[in-house]
């Protein structure tokens, strides 16, 4: 009930396209959802996230879904750059008590 | 950059020794959380502390220990080194509040177990 489901494994996008990454969790205690953009040999860095009173949210080339009643969101990164090439973590948190439960990652390349 | 430092940058160990990492976490936070992550995979949650207290521990053993001291640094120690112990350690700082709130990670350790 702990898992935090991530998908694709692996993801190819050219530049200008949409990386689409989906999640799905299980926990319905979960109530804070961020996503993490990690690069090689650098710790993960806080892209956007959201909490389950809403169902999008835009940060920039960056949109959070969220569906609520099927325990899912995804991240939709827009006009993908090279730069975004990275690993992508979605997580997942409850309220009370900080332990945050990481998805196995996304590794994203984006062709020039 | 986050403002939670961690040291040292890299570290070699050999099986059976122990190992102390350490973190400085971002002004104003008193919350750090330990995670390890191993190579291809995502963070998993070693433990927190708050208020110099664990508050909260992952599916570690017991030589996975650590202390926040009263300036919220913090430190990990893992006695008996483990092959499979091989991996990067992160801490990330946070302020506690109601609701959760965000986690800044530092840049991690890497420890290397031979």
């Amino acid at each position: 009930q702990q898992q935090v489901k991530q998908s694709p494994q692996s993801l190819i996008v050219q530049k200008g396209g949409i990386s689409i990454i989906n999640c799905a969790y299980e926990n319905t205690a979960f109530d804070y959802f961020p996503w993490y953009q990690q690069f090689p040999g650098k710790g993960p860095a806080l892209l956007i996230a959201i909490r389950p009173d809403v169902s999008e949210k835009k940060e920039g080339r960056f949109t959070i879904s969220f569906n609520k009643s099927a325990k899912q969101f995804s991240l939709h990164i827009m006009d993908s750059q090279p730069g975004d090439s990275a690993t992508y973590f979605c997580a997942a948190g409850a309220a009370g008590f900080q332990k945050l439960v990481f998805g196995t990652g996304t590794r994203l390349l984006v062709s020039p | 950059e986050t403002g939670v430092t961690q040291s040292p940058t890299h570290l070699i160990k050999t099986r059976g020794q122990q190992v102390t990492l350490r973190c400085s976490s971002q002004s104003g936070h008193n919350t750090v959380s330990w995670y390890q992550q191993a190579l291809g995979q995502g963070p998993q949650f070693i433990f927190q502390y708050y208020r110099e207290e664990e508050n909260g521990r992952g599916n570690f053993p017991p030589r996975f220990s650590g202390l926040q001291f009263p300036n919220y640094s913090s430190e990990l120690n893992v006695n008996a080194l483990e092959l499979d112990d091989s991996a990067l350690y992160l801490c990330a700082s946070s302020t506690r509040l109601a609701g959760g709130d965000t986690q800044y990670f530092g840049p991690g350790t890497r420890l290397t177990v031979l």
